[in-house]
């Protein structure tokens, strides 16, 4: 597998639960991007990271959300205590570094019921 | 006023139409990018420009860096074109990106 993966693809949960959603980039790329798409709406820029670092973090849209990236690979976005509005399509791109063509997942369907 | 706007937000064409998607923006960048959207809601990366143009197959993008616009062209459009085409900038010095809203493309038979 040599693109970005997600999981999981789909994911359920209460109101008030925990989410982990998980994103593998590609191989050597150092550079990771978390997006949203909620139902009907454009893409909306969370969180990046170069290396294991998140210079910005204002883009996530509350307190309840944090991420982290461990080893320059694997990254988490963690939704706490979920509400029904946090229902969107979570999506993750790598890219080999910053200003570097994007190589998207294929999402996280999170519904919040 | 969105710092990229795309034109048109919808667009129809028939089989072999040329077709063009404008994108404008407002704040200083590194580096645009062209995404599709595919209806099933995969997205793939078409082009990333700093300048200048690049042509993959039947699509073309273009960037005029002084008049901070940019547009995509996709020759004799086919159905499978059908998608919703956004445009994306990074804002200088910095890894966020800003969407468009989004084109979405619709190419008759």
């Amino acid at each position: 597998g040599a693109g970005v993966s997600q999981s999981p693809s789909n994911k359920v949960t209460e109101k008030g639960k925990d989410v982990e959603l998980r994103c593998d980039p590609i191989s050597g790329h150092t550079a990771l991007y978390w997006y949203r798409q909620s139902l009907g709406q454009g893409l909306e820029f969370l969180i990046y990271f170069q290396g294991n670092s998140a210079p910005d973090k204002s883009g996530l849209p509350s307190d309840r959300f944090s991420a982290e990236r461990t080893g320059g690979s694997v990254s988490t976005l963690t939704i706490q205590r979920t509400q029904q509005e946090d229902s969107a399509v979570y999506l993750c791109a790598s890219s080999l570094e910053l200003f570097s063509p994007l190589h998207f997942g294929n999402g996280t369907r999170l519904t919040v019921t | 006023k969105n710092e990229v706007e795309q034109s048109p937000q919808n667009l129809t064409a028939q089989e072999g139409e040329f077709i063009t998607i404008n994108c404008s923006y407002s704040v200083g960048i590194s580096a645009l990018h062209w995404l599709q959207q595919h209806p099933g809601g995969g997205i793939v990366s078409l082009f990333m420009l700093s300048s200048g143009k690049k042509k993959h197959g039947r699509l073309i993008a273009t960037i005029n860096i002084q008049e901070k616009h940019s547009s995509l062209h996709i020759t004799a459009s086919h159905p499978r074109d059908s998608a919703v085409y956004i445009c994306a900038v990074e804002a200088r010095s910095q890894g966020n990106l800003i969407f468009g809203k989004g084109t979405k493309l619709s190419v008759k038979p």
